[in-house]
């Protein structure tokens, strides 16, 4: 069954300091993949995706990811956090499959704190 | 344009009770989804809706849970009877289709809270 696995359940950074969050997924097709941010009292929001092409991806926010179709693996990382980037962050993953419908899958998340 | 508009966002209940959400998803979104999100878990989808069919409800507790969307457009979701872990926030979200291309916009959910 597909799923996906986020490494770290609780990161505290200072400001300044560089970020990866690990995510991997298990699925052996097509996949897009997702990152989406809840900052506190907010709605999920999308941070950045891959469909295809470029496997390094710039999201908002100065936020990037690579996917790496080898090890089924789509890190978010930021060379430099900010104290406004404390917040959860999921990865999710959206199989193809046959109908073509949308299932995105989620990851348990990574609650981020960040200190100045 | 205007998001995901859910209510009410907060809700208090005793075991055995029953409780409904409703969801209105963004203007000329097909589809949508509801997700259940235990806290530190991540969200799980519980029924997918295209148009006001059914296309996925794999994971809905059918025996407790049920959901509808009339005409298309809004959704409501009921719990009856409630338990104890049904206790999470419920997520309504949508988006423009169905293909695995179209990205989701979530609304702020509903706390749930089973007592």
């Amino acid at each position: 069954a597909q799923s996906v696995s986020q490494h770290n359940h609780h990161v505290i950074l200072s400001e300044a300091a560089s970020l990866e969050l690990g995510c991997n997924y298990s699925y052996g097709g097509t996949v897009n993949l997702f990152w989406y941010v809840q900052y506190p009292g907010q709605h999920l929001q999308l941070l950045l995706k891959y469909f295809s092409g470029d496997p390094l991806v710039k999201g908002i926010k100065g936020f990037e990811a690579e996917f790496i179709k080898s090890k089924f693996s789509f890190n978010l990382r930021k060379p430099s956090v900010q104290w406004s980037d404390t917040a959860e962050y999921f990865c999710a993953v959206n199989a193809r499959r046959s109908g073509g419908y949308n299932k995105l899958i989620f990851g348990a998340g990574t609650r981020l704190a960040v200190h100045p | 344009e205007a998001g995901v508009a859910q209510s009410p966002r907060y809700k208090i209940i005793e075991k055995r009770q029953s409780v409904a959400f409703w969801c209105n998803p963004i203007s000329g979104h097909a589809t949508l989804y509801w997700y259940q999100q235990i806290l530190g878990q991540g969200p799980k989808l519980l029924i997918q809706f295209q148009n006001n069919g059914v296309v996925d409800d794999s994971q809905l507790p059918k025996d407790r849970f049920s959901a509808e969307r009339l005409k298309g457009v809004d959704s409501t979701l009921k719990i009856q009877p409630a338990k104890l872990e049904d206790s999470a926030v419920y997520l309504c979200a949508s988006s423009l289709g169905q293909s695995y291309n179209s990205p989701l916009h979530f609304g702020n959910g509903t706390r749930l809270t089973v007592t």
